[in-house]
């Protein structure tokens, strides 16, 4: 059973276009985030949730919105892309204090 | 707020060579410390932690070593594998706060 996952595994979209990134955990988490790595495998975290309320909010742009529909999702929503978007994107969860656990991430590409 | 140093730039090294990977933080509090690392097309997985000062995390042979006085939390396997090629990242997490911030991140390579 994949304990977090995330749809889709990659995404090719036009420029100016809007797309979603769904993730859902099955592991009982309460915190869960978005995450965007560049090609230089940098990390930036983007958002984080707990119990549906968000809680870790950096400087991103507004077309990024997150959602979390209950405890277990957490999808991310991008409106108006553009080609600086394109980037593998992470979701990942965890319990307090405990360590994080990552989906296999979302290659979006940009054209 | 809590934020991490990782040595620059990607290591290559030989199989069985040492390994030695940087990684010093500032944190309120007593944080927690990770390793992830991260295989070609996958995402992060952990790689092994340690919550307390003075605490040792092991796991496939990497070690790290919780160094309070010194706030660094360096990784280090005695005889590195192909198989270790990827990209390890050190987090600290303080105690009772959400924001989980990697550092750059190192890319390792080891060749045959």
């Amino acid at each position: 059973d994949t304990a977090v996952s995330q749809t889709p595994k990659y995404l090719v979209t036009q420029m100016g276009n809007d797309k979603s990134i769904k993730c859902e955990q099955n592991l009982g988490h309460d915190t869960m985030y978005w995450y965007k790595q560049d090609s230089k495998k940098f990390l930036k975290i983007m958002f984080s949730y707990n119990n549906k309320e968000l809680i870790i909010n950096e400087t991103v742009p507004n077309r990024f919105s997150p959602k979390s529909p209950d405890k277990a999702h957490l999808n991310l929503h991008i409106n108006s892309l553009e080609l600086g978007d394109s980037a593998v994107y992470f979701c990942a969860s965890r319990n307090r204090n405990t360590e994080a656990f990552f989906g296999q991430g979302t290659r979006l590409t940009v054209v | 707020g809590n934020s991490v140093t990782q040595m620059e730039g990607p290591v290559t090294l030989s199989e069985e060579a040492f390994l030695t990977i940087n990684c010093t933080y500032t944190a309120t509090g007593y944080p927690s410390l990770f390793w992830y690392v991260q295989y070609p097309g996958e995402g992060l997985q952990l790689l092994l932690k340690a919550t307390k000062a003075d605490d040792k995390g092991s796991n496939k042979g990497f070690e790290a070593t919780y160094r309070k006085e010194t706030t660094s939390f360096h990784l280090e396997k005695g005889s590195v594998q192909v198989s270790d090629s990827a990209v390890y990242f050190c987090a600290p997490l303080p105690y009772g706060n959400n924001r989980l911030a990697f550092g750059k991140g190192n890319q390792v390579v080891v060749i045959p």
